[in-house]
């Protein structure tokens, strides 16, 4: 089942600008993910923060989680044309089980 | 070794036939999944297997049956699937079925004629 949403649908911007997308959730979680699906290396596991965080940096990826508005947000710094992919937000409760957002589709153009 | 393999990569079937999916992962995980995804749509999950126990059945159509072998490896048999069954399947693992993080294999590309 599906949690909530991401924003926007899909992003097309220049090589070296930076990438924001959004995602929005329903229920109370325990972590909140985000996952890269591209052709080239499937689906892959990018940045995981816990309820209690605000904030994470991981290489050129922010992630930052408001949990009163139930969102949260991932920037791409200096993007590349290697980060063309689907970006999914998912989230995982007390049941332990991933919920997939419906992704945003991001297009680095050269 | 932080990678989970499937294969086939690509597999086209007719309804009538029988086939296997197959996934290995050698990093010790006790959890493994199969997902079904559709085109521009995210991952909806199908199997959870946790010690090699059936641990969640999403109610998925007996045409997919599962199969855990060992903590390693797992299956899925196709029979008399439907052409709405095309999708990517999508296998992963964890250290254990509430972990966190999951490691996903490149899948397997399904068309059913």
């Amino acid at each position: 089942s599906q949690q909530g949403e991401e924003d926007p649908q899909a992003l097309s911007i220049q090589e070296g600008e930076n990438a924001t997308m959004n995602c929005s959730y329903k229920t109370s979680i325990n972590n909140l993910q985000w996952y890269r699906q591209n052709s080239g290396r499937g689906l892959v596991h990018l940045i995981l923060i816990r309820s209690n965080e605000r904030e994470k940096h991981s290489g050129r990826l922010r992630v930052t989680l408001d949990t009163s508005k139930k969102s949260s947000s991932l920037l791409i710094t200096a993007s590349r044309a290697a980060d063309t992919a689907s970006y999914f937000c998912v989230t995982q409760g007390s049941n332990y089980q991933l919920i997939w957002g419906a992704g945003t589709k991001l297009i680095i153009k050269p | 070794d932080t990678e989970v393999t499937q294969t086939p990569k690509h597999l086209v079937m007719g309804m009538t036939n029988k086939k296997s999916l197959k996934c290995e992962q050698h990093m010790g995980h006790r959890a493994m999944y199969w997902y079904k995804q559709k085109a521009k749509k995210p991952p909806e999950l199908m199997f959870v297997y946790s010690y090699e126990k059936l641990s969640i059945n999403e109610s998925v159509p007996s045409r997919f049956s599962p199969e855990c072998p060992n903590s390693s490896l797992l299956n899925l048999h196709l029979h008399a699937l439907q052409p709405e069954d095309s999708a990517l399947y999508l296998c992963a693992s964890s250290q254990g079925e509430g972990s966190d993080t999951q490691y996903f294999g490149p899948g397997t590309r399904l068309t059913v004629l």
